[in-house]
């Protein structure tokens, strides 16, 4: 069964710095995966969608990186802000899945200090 | 354009009670979702459809019916509601289904059954 492991859990970090969350996947059979943020008490907003094709997508201070065959991705933050603080979940569409499933991880939940 | 709108925003329902949560979208997307997120379980998918007049079971169908309504409407019904169906409930939407294409995600209805 396909699996989804965020680490850390939660995270701490003082504003301005740079940073890396990681996503791994235990089954490199995967069309592709999905960056998402979630604010407490709110619904989830897609940050990057990067193809099974694809190493890497760039949005503003967002990066995130896939290596399929490693199981890994990445997602780097730069000049961390409070407006950062947020849990962060990675999701990956696999092949022969339902179409659209997505599988999540558990999220990282992410505080930055002013 | 609203995007995803769900309600009600939060419900509380006895063992037993029925509810319908209604979800709409103003997008013009041919795919619709459900999913329940619960700690320490992630988002898991209930059901979706593909597009207008098909529905198709996911990753957690029992105790949960679907329709779609139209192509911006996809309810979800409890005929009888367990707390075990104590969630947050999110609506999501892509312009097709598949691999390839975003999930936009609503704001979530938070239901509790005593």
């Amino acid at each position: 069964k396909q699996e989804v492991t965020q680490i850390p859990a939660a995270l701490s970090v003082p504003e301005g710095e740079n940073l890396v969350l990681n996503c791994s996947f235990t089954d490199s059979a995967i069309y592709n995966l999905q960056w998402f943020r979630q604010d407490p008490g709110k619904g989830l907003t897609s940050l990057l969608l990067i193809q099974s094709s694809q190493r890497e997508q760039t949005s503003g201070r967002l990066n995130a990186s896939l290596d399929k065959s490693s199981g890994r991705s990445t997602l780097y933050i730069a000049a961390s802000q409070p407006g950062d603080s947020a849990t962060y979940l990675c999701a990956i569409t696999k092949y022969g899945g339902s179409q659209g499933n997505l599988i999540f991880g558990k999220g990282t939940k992410l505080s930055v200090k002013p | 354009n609203a995007g995803v709108t769900q309600t009600p925003k939060f419900q509380v329902l006895k063992t037993g009670q029925s509810m319908t949560l209604q979800c709409a979208q103003d997008m013009n997307h041919n795919s619709m979702y459900w999913y329940r997120q619960d700690p320490g379980m992630g988002l898991r998918l209930i059901y979706y459809s593909a597009s207008e007049g098909t529905t198709d079971k996911g990753e957690v169908p029992n105790g949960y019916n679907v329709s779609r309504l139209n192509k911006r409407e996809f309810s979800l019904r409890l005929e009888s509601a367990a707390p075990s169906q104590t969630s947050v409930y999110f609506c999501a939407s892509s312009p097709l289904a598949g691999a390839t294409y975003e999930q936009y995600f609503g704001p979530g209805t938070r239901l509790t059954v005593t």
